[in-house]
């Protein structure tokens, strides 16, 4: 069983401060993927990393994939309070970079930004 | 990306009784998830269900207790079967999103009381 990490589980800032957040795992994943979720709602799909070494922006988050494709993080700059959520990180099994079978999630980071 | 419609997005429920979650797709996949979710925690993978083929359960989780159908490529059910307060939580369907990622519908909130 492909088990991951997720850190820190509860994250509480001020508006306009940076953060991070780790995915880490002993198993290979063929490729990462962020999710953020608000309530009421399924997550929904940030980014996709899949070669070793990956980063990938999306207006100030910042995505890392590890060289071993066994560790990720995000990173948000000068975080607003619409960044308020629970992201998730999830490692799919598969084989050549394609997700063909079931995600393995982190155990999630329930992030607040206050005004 | 595909939409999901779930149904219904909350019930609270008597012990002892079933409660069928239903998960519509507007496209046609080959694999759909199913997925627990206590509150603001992460996801469980209940099964697998494949089209024409009986659902991959996860360990922990019985075709008894959570019977799947999936009579065609658009659609599925999750039953919650002779359930208990331990079963109160989200129940959230996913299906493939292109090569990479997942689209997940917007859950169901059971209470069992």
């Amino acid at each position: 069983t492909q088990l991951l990490e997720q850190s820190p589980q509860f994250l509480s800032i001020q508006e306009g401060e940076n953060l991070t957040v780790y995915c880490n795992s002993s198993s290979v994943f063929s490729s990462l993927q962020w999710y953020r979720q608000e309530p009421g709602e399924g997550p929904v799909l940030l980014v996709t990393v899949v070669t070793g070494g990956e980063v990938k922006k999306l207006k100030r988050l910042t995505f890392q994939f590890g060289d071993a494709r066994k560790d990720s993080s995000l990173h948000i700059t000068a975080a607003q309070p619409g960044d308020t959520g629970l992201y998730l990180c999830a490692g799919a099994e598969g084989a050549g970079g394609t997700s063909y079978g079931k995600l393995t999630f982190g155990q999630g980071t329930i992030l607040t930004v206050h005004p | 990306s595909a939409v999901i419609s779930q149904k219904p997005s909350r019930d609270i429920c008597q012990r002892g009784t079933s409660l069928t979650i239903q998960c519509q797709v507007d496209s046609q996949v080959t694999m759909m998830f199913w997925y627990r979710q206590q509150p603001g925690q992460s996801l469980t993978l209940i099964a697998t269900a494949n089209q024409g083929s009986e659902a991959t359960y996860e360990s922990g989780f019985v075709i008894d207790k959570f019977p799947i159908s999936r009579p065609n490529l658009t659609f599925s059910t999750l039953t919650v079967s002779n359930m208990s307060p331990e079963d109160s939580s989200i129940y959230l369907c996913s299906v493939r999103q292109g090569n990479y990622g997942y689209t997940f519908g917007s859950g169901t909130r059971l209470t069992v009381v």
